[in-house]
């Protein structure tokens, strides 16, 4: 059971936009920046947000991440096929003095 | 250009010991945070520790799930990251990843290795 509460998994059509939701608490989310990881299979993560909502370059800007109160949520705009991957959150958690993780949503473009 | 290599994985039995390495090169490795970061066959990421930057006194800092039986450590002149892993258990299975933030912003793991699998079983 993950500290941060992911959707198991997502789905959206070509040119649509999906959001994807982390829920935290006070002691994470609530309190620290959250990072986004795009993931695909047999490969390292890549990081896709950081503190909250800014993008490292080479980021498309149909990526954007926002957080309020003790949640995030990742928006991917103009979904494209090459989006399906595996997305997690992160933050620090000060209650548990160590980096946590969502567990993970699985994105699939049909 | 960031590279982050791992190396040291394999089979282990329950019980046993692993010690892994990650060589960095293309940055000063003593500016910046380093952390470990696995991930079970099949399952998602989990945190193993990390350690802070030479400015940060070298700070480790553990997830509950290992610490007691997993140390960080680091060797600037070798620009070098290890983890020795003893007292394995077979939920420790996973590929292992060390991964490098920004100096800025540690959290924002913005470069990670290929990984090392480590299979503990009997």
């Amino acid at each position: 059971q993950s500290v941060l509460t992911q959707p198991p998994s997502a789905s959206g059509t070509p040119g649509q936009r999906v959001t994807i939701s982390c829920s935290g608490s006070s002691a994470n989310i609530g309190k620290n920046n959250v990072y986004w990881y795009q993931q695909f299979p047999g490969t390292a993560p890549k990081l896709l947000i950081y503190m909250n909502n800014q993008r490292p370059s080479g980021v498309p800007d149909r990526f954007s991440g926002s957080k309020s109160g003790t949640s995030a949520s990742l928006a991917i705009s103009g979904l494209r096929s090459e989006d399906e991957a595996d997305y997690y959150c992160s933050t620090w958690d000060a209650s548990l003095s160590g980096r946590v993780f969502g567990g993970g949503t699985k994105l699939t473009v049909l | 250009e960031v590279q982050l290599v791992e190396s040291g994985g394999g089979l282990v039995q329950p019980g046993g010991s692993l010690r892994l390495s990650c060589a960095a090169s293309g940055f000063t490795f003593s500016d910046y945070y380093m952390d470990w970061v696995r991930q079970a066959p099949g399952k998602g990421l989990e945190w193993v520790g990390r350690s802070k930057n030479k400015a940060k006194g070298y700070t480790i800092e553990y997830a509950a799930s290992v610490k007691g039986r997993f140390t960080i450590s680091r060797d600037d002149a070798k620009n070098s990251l290890y983890l020795q892993m003893n007292s394995l258990k077979t939920e420790d299975t996973a590929v292992y990843y060390c991964s490098r933030g920004d100096v800025e912003v540690p959290s924002a793991l913005n470069h990670w290795g290929q990984g090392t699998l480590v299979t503990v079983s009997s």
